[in-house]
C-alpha cells in the first residue's frame, strides 16, 4: 500500500515565523510531488510543485525534496495569518496515473 | 481561463433519493479525477478517467455508485440510492501535460 504521510499537526507558529511543513512517503518509485494548501470550506489549491532532489523556492515557499530519505517538506517564510489552512501533500506512485494525498497538516499563524 | 467547475455545489437529500454530481474539466486536460473528502477519512480517491476512459474505479465504495465521462467536458457522478454515510464533500480535478490536478469548488452533498 502506497503512502504518504504527514504530522496532523496543527502546528503553530507566530506571524513572521518560518513554518515547516513535513512529509513522508513509502513508495521509492514516486518521481514529482505537489503541496496543495486548502482553506476551510474550500478546495484545494496547488501552491508547489518539485520533481528533483533539492530544494525549489517560489516566493515565501520553498519545498525540499529528498529522495534517499523519502521526504519532502515545505518552508513558509514570514508566516502570515493568511497562511493559516491545512496543507496536503501529494506523490504519484512509480506507474499510478493517480497522486497519493496525505491527511494534511493543518497550520495556525498567530497574529 | 475558467477553472474545474462544479455542480451542484451544494445538494441536500434524502435517504434513498439518487445524486447525480456534474463537471466540466479545465479544456484541453485529458485525465479527470473524482475524490470524496471527510473528516474522518481525508481525501479519498474514488475513480479517475484518462482520455474519457476510466482507469482506476478501485476506490468507488459499492455499487451504488456510478461515473461516466461521455465526452472530453463533462462528466458524472452518480449515487444510487442515496445513503446518510454518503455526506460528504465531493471534488472533481482534471490534469494537463503539467501533472498536477486543478479542482474544482466541491460539491457538499448532504444526505439526510
Amino acid at each position: 500500500q502506497k503512502e504518504v504521510e504527514q504530522n496532523s499537526g496543527p502546528l503553530s507558529v507566530p506571524e513572521g515565523a518560518i513554518a515547516s511543513l513535513n512529509c513522508t512517503y513509502s513508495d521509492r518509485g514516486s518521481q514529482s510531488f505537489f503541496w496543495y494548501r486548502q482553506y476551510s470550506g474550500k478546495s484545494p489549491e496547488l501552491i508547489m510543485f518539485i520533481y528533483s532532489n533539492g530544494d525549489k523556492e517560489d516566493g515565501r515557499f520553498t519545498a525540499q525534496l529528498n529522495k534517499a530519505s523519502q521526504y519532502v517538506s515545505l518552508l513558509i517564510r514570514d508566516s502570515q495569518p493568511s497562511d493559516s489552512a491545512t496543507y496536503l501533500c501529494a506523490g504519484y506512485g512509480g506507474s499510478q496515473g493517480n497522486l497519493i494525498f496525505g491527511k494534511g497538516t493543518k497550520l495556525s499563524v498567530k497574529p | 481561463d475558467a477553472g474545474v467547475i462544479q455542480s451542484p455545489r451544494h445538494e441536500v437529500t434524502e435517504m434513498g433519493q439518487e445524486v447525480t454530481l456534474r463537471c466540466k474539466p479545465i479544456s484541453g486536460h485529458n485525465s479527470l479525477f473524482w475524490y470524496r473528502q471527510t473528516m474522518m477519512r481525508g481525501l479519498e480517491l474514488l475513480i479517475y478517467f484518462n482520455n474519457n476512459v476510466p482507469i482506476d474505479d478501485s476506490g468507488m465504495p459499492e455499487d451504488r455508485f456510478s461515473a461516466k465521462m461521455p465526452n472530453a467536458s463533462f462528466s458524472t457522478l452518480k449515487i444510487q440510492p442515496s445513503e446518510p454515510r454518503d455526506s460528504a464533500v465531493y471534488f472533481c480535478a482534471s490534469r494537463g501535460t503539467d501533472l498536477a490536478q486543478y479542482f474544482g469548488p466541491g460539491t457538499r452533498l448532504t444526505v439526510l
